[in-house]
């Protein structure tokens, strides 16, 4: 069974600061790994995604993720939070062999100040 | 890109009555398919998976005679929410699976909102 655990289900950061959302998983098998954004009233945009290779994962908009097998974590960032990154964020994971059925973790609203 | 619709995009119906929901792969074919639920300010909860031309799995809890699920192209599946109540009202969200190759990635659509009164 997997499961994703996204630690801090608001965070709230300055416009210009830095963006960090946590994301710890649990798989049995050597996960995929996704981050997703949600705008209001909206379907889900993939971000970036982990499969295998480069653990350093560059996304749109300007986030990155890191996948750290040992810390069974895959947090994603942003160097500088901008106005229109306010949203909510989702982490997921699966098991290719399951047709790429995805877990999602809680979730983590965005909110960036100006 | 891969792009997914759904529609309509916000439905409002009476107790008791039937809706449908409708999800397409417009410029892919997609042998499987994923229905989602989701909460105010919760996350998406895996209803059921859509497989073109056999039965849905459902997830744990969810009645399939209440959501029924139709997969009958590589680019349509549909959810009919059957005898609705206000507890049914969210927005539901499907996802296309995109499979060639290696490749293989979920397209979401738009999502539909559904208010049951």
């Amino acid at each position: 069974a997997q499961s994703v655990t996204q630690l801090g289900s608001h965070v709230s950061v300055s416009e210009g600061a830095l963006v960090l959302l946590r994301c710890n998983y649990s798989s049995s098998v050597p996960p995929y790994l996704f981050w997703y954004v949600q705008y209001p009233n909206q379907g889900l945009q993939l971000l970036l995604k982990y499969t295998t290779g480069a653990t350093l994962v560059k996304g749109i908009n300007g986030f990155e993720a890191e996948f750290k097998k040992s810390e069974t974590s895959f947090h994603l960032t942003k160097p500088s939070a901008h106005m229109s990154d306010a949203a909510e964020y989702f982490c997921a994971v699966s098991d290719w062999g399951a047709g790429n059925m995805l877990t999602f973790g809680g979730g983590t609203r965005l909110m960036v100040k100006p | 890109g891969a792009v997914v619709s759904q529609h309509p995009s916000w439905v409002i119906c009476k107790s008791g009555t039937s809706v449908k929901i409708e999800c397409r792969s417009l410029d892919f074919q997609a042998t499987t398919m994923f229905w989602y639920r989701q909460f105010p300010k919760q996350s998406l909860m895996l209803m059921a998976t859509s497989n073109e031309g056999s039965k849905a799995t459902y997830e744990q809890g969810v009645e399939k005679d209440k959501f029924l699920i139709n997969h009958a192209s590589l680019t349509l599946s549909t959810l009919t929410v059957t005898s609705a109540h206000p507890e049914d009202s969210s927005f539901y969200i499907c996802s296309a699976n995109l499979l060639a190759g290696l490749y293989n990635e979920q397209f979401f659509g738009p999502g539909t909102r559904l208010t049951v009164l």
